[in-house]
């Protein structure tokens, strides 16, 4: 079966600093990969997606910059951090290949800037 | 452009009451409609999944969700709350393009009052 790791769970960084926030897919080849923030009291937006090894997507204009190095690892990165971009970020799956559509989540990580 | 809207924020029952929480979608083409739900601090759980196939989708916990094209709607329901389904609820609309990335709404907060 497939299952999903990010970490870390809860994270406080002050504002400028570096972030690196990890993502990883066990027991599947090739799975498309988003990563979702979800600022507090409202919904989820997509931040990046990949279809594949160093094909990075992004959505919306920002600080943050995605990295898949390796077929299942999706990194979410940022040289220095912005107050604004405190939130809850998830990490999701979808498998290829089966025409399945649904995409499977991590358990996200919480980000506070100070 | 494809897009969902749930209305109500907050939804509040009693134990035992029928939970109602609504969704409408915007989509050209049959959509593909998920409901996901968040417990706190955690990541999305997969509810139930529209796929074009019967329109009374069932779901785990109990839930079930009927795709009414009339009325563009893919509202959530469950016959008897219980208290352990306050929780945050997400419906969404798959993007039609090869990114499969799945488009969120607001998301309504689910209070089951004892």
């Amino acid at each position: 079966s497939q299952t999903i790791h990010q970490w870390p769970a809860t994270l406080v960084q002050p504002v400028g600093s570096p972030l690196s926030l990890e993502c990883t897919v066990e027991g599947t080849s090739n799975p498309n990969l988003y990563w979702y923030r979800q600022a507090a009291g409202r919904g989820l937006q997509l931040l990046f997606y990949s279809v594949g090894i160093g094909q990075i997507s992004s959505e919306v204009p920002q600080n943050l910059s995605a990295s898949r190095p390796q077929d299942r690892q999706f990194i979410l990165s940022s040289k220095k951090l912005l107050l604004s971009d405190s939130g809850f970020y998830l990490c999701a799956w979808r498998l290829t290949g089966t025409g399945k559509t649904e995409a499977f989540f991590g358990q996200g990580t919480r980000l506070t800037v100070v | 452009a494809q897009s969902v809207t749930q209305l109500g924020s907050h939804v509040s029952v009693s134990e035992g009451a029928l939970v109602l929480l609504r969704c409408n979608y915007s989509s050209s083409v049959p959509p593909y409609l998920f409901w996901y739900v968040q417990y706190p601090n955690q990541g999305l759980q997969l509810l139930l999944k529209y796929t074009s196939a019967a329109t009374l989708v069932k779901g785990i916990n109990g839930f079930e969700a009927e795709f009414k094209k009339s009325e563009t709607s893919f509202h959530l329901t469950k016959p008897s709350a219980h208290m352990s389904d306050a929780a945050e609820y997400f419906c969404a609309v798959r993007k039609m393009d090869s990114s499969y990335k799945l488009i969120f709404g607001s998301g309504t907060r689910l209070l089951v009052r004892p």
